[in-house]
């Protein structure tokens, strides 16, 4: 158990749905991270959070937004569903800077858009 | 544009045997480096990392080399076992004004052990 909890695990949705995504980072950690993982393709940075901050933004879609809440848990809410969304989704935490603090990865959630 | 990859897709070897997994970036600004192993189903997982001032930095069967000269990064794992068949990516962190750093990744090895 890395200390970074996912749900749910997996998911199942039509296109055109909304899901939300949720994670409860290691206990102290500040900063979020959620991450994509498609077939053949690595990780795909989304977005991150600090302290309840959007921090950085990577290849995020418009349909789909983050916040973190003042527990430090974090949701990723992807709507208008498409096929291509299929993919696991990552949440990462560190406490900081992860060179200085190190980076955990949750166990993902599996979404599939059927 | 910034780009960690990996230059063989699939690595398959003998238990027992040493692997050696590669790995270029381009990003010469990049200061942290990390390896993970992704087993099947799981999360990432962390491996080993080195800061961009070392070249060489050893964990428990494992080493990663950082040649900063060809903007090249390598995992070596000795003794391979079994248990090591996952897939295994590098990851770059660069500085950045404001931000905590986030990780940019590669698109990963698959390593398979044959027994």
């Amino acid at each position: 158990d890395s200390g970074v909890t996912q749900t749910p695990k997996h998911l199942i949705t039509a296109t055109g749905q909304r899901v939300t995504l949720r994670c409860s980072p290691r206990s102290g950690d500040l900063s979020v991270y959620w991450y994509q993982q498609s077939l053949d393709q690595g990780l795909q940075f989304l977005i991150q959070y600090y302290n309840g901050e959007e921090r950085a933004k990577g290849n995020i879609l418009e349909r789909f937004s983050a916040q973190q809440f003042p527990d430090l848990h974090s949701e990723l809410n992807l709507s208008s569903l498409e096929l291509g969304d299929s993919a696991l989704y990552f949440c990462a935490s560190s406490l900081g800077r992860p060179s200085n603090y190190g980076y955990t990865f949750g166990s993902g959630t599996r979404l599939t858009v059927v | 544009g910034e780009n960690v990859g990996l230059h063989l897709p699939t690595l398959s070897v003998q238990e027992g045997d040493n692997s050696i997994i590669n790995c270029a970036y381009s990003n010469s600004a990049s200061d942290y480096f990390i390896w993970y192993k992704q087993e099947s189903g799981k999360g990432p997982q962390f491996i080993i990392d080195i800061r961009s001032n070392m070249d060489k930095r050893q964990g428990q069967r494992v080493t990663v080399l950082l040649n900063k000269t060809v903007k090249h990064l390598s995992l070596q794992i000795a003794a391979t076992q079994p248990g090591d068949s996952a897939v295994y990516f590098c990851a770059e962190i660069k500085p950045a004004w404001g931000s905590q750093g986030n990780l940019i990744f590669g698109k990963g090895t698959k390593l398979s052990v044959k027994p």
